[in-house]
């Protein structure tokens, strides 16, 4: 069974500071992996993919992947309160298999 | 560039009632997928299709079925429907399963 772990929070992190996400994950053969925001309401937004060991970088976001040790992280510098929302991982184990999702970090930033 | 349409927003029914709902991908996308979402469970895979077919699905009883048409459009069906069932169903389309998914906005369906 595909599984994928998320801390649920809630995550309290400075305006200004790094906010830091992170995600765990049991299939060794996962190839494909995505970070998506949440606001309350709305539908999953798309932040970021990656699929390579390293560092994946987009504005003020980081992605993380290391698969030895099956984790994959997102860090978000310089935070602002509009980051508030749940994030959630997820993971692609082939092509065909749909997304498996972390059940989200729900991350909160105080002004 | 529109982005993935479901129809409707919202629905109420009755157990035992069956129900469909509609997903328009974003143009060019022919990868569609399904997910529920509920507040225990979180996210879960329904099904994909790619090109009319589908392609793999996930852990839920042969209620849940769906089907894409030679215009990437696809809809979703449950039949029988049970309290359980109600939840935030999304659809999400990408040009290529790999290449990460846009959602639509979801239809909420709440079963009475």
């Amino acid at each position: 069974q595909k599984e994928v772990e998320q801390n649920s929070g809630p995550l309290s992190v400075p305006e200004g500071a790094i906010a830091s996400l992170n995600c765990t994950y049991s299939d060794r053969g996962s190839q494909s992996f995505f970070w998506y925001r949440q606001y309350s309401g709305k539908s999953p937004e798309l932040i970021m993919f990656i699929y390579s060991n390293g560092d994946k970088e987009d504005g003020r976001f980081t992605a993380q992947l290391n698969k030895a040790s099956q984790y994959v992280s997102l860090l978000i510098r310089d935070s602002q309160p509009s980051d508030s929302a749940t994030y959630l991982c997820a993971v692609n184990a082939r092509g065909a298999d749909g997304l498996t999702f972390g059940k989200g970090t729900h991350l909160i930033i105080q002004p | 560039k529109a982005g993935v349409t479901q129809t409707p927003r919202y629905l109420i029914k009755t157990r035992g009632q069956q129900v469909t709902l509609s997903c328009s991908p974003i143009s060019g996308h022919r990868s569609v997928s399904w997910y529920q979402q509920t507040p225990g469970q979180g996210l879960q895979f329904l099904f994909e299709y790619f090109s009319e077919t589908q392609r793999n699905k996930g852990n839920f009883p042969g209620r849940f079925s769906g089907r894409q048409f030679s215009n990437s459009r696809s809809e979703m069906n449950v039949s029988t429907l049970e309290l359980g069932d109600s939840a935030l169903y999304l659809c999400a389309s990408s040009l290529e399963s790999n290449y990460g998914y846009t959602f639509g906005s979801g239809t909420r369906l709440t079963v009475v």
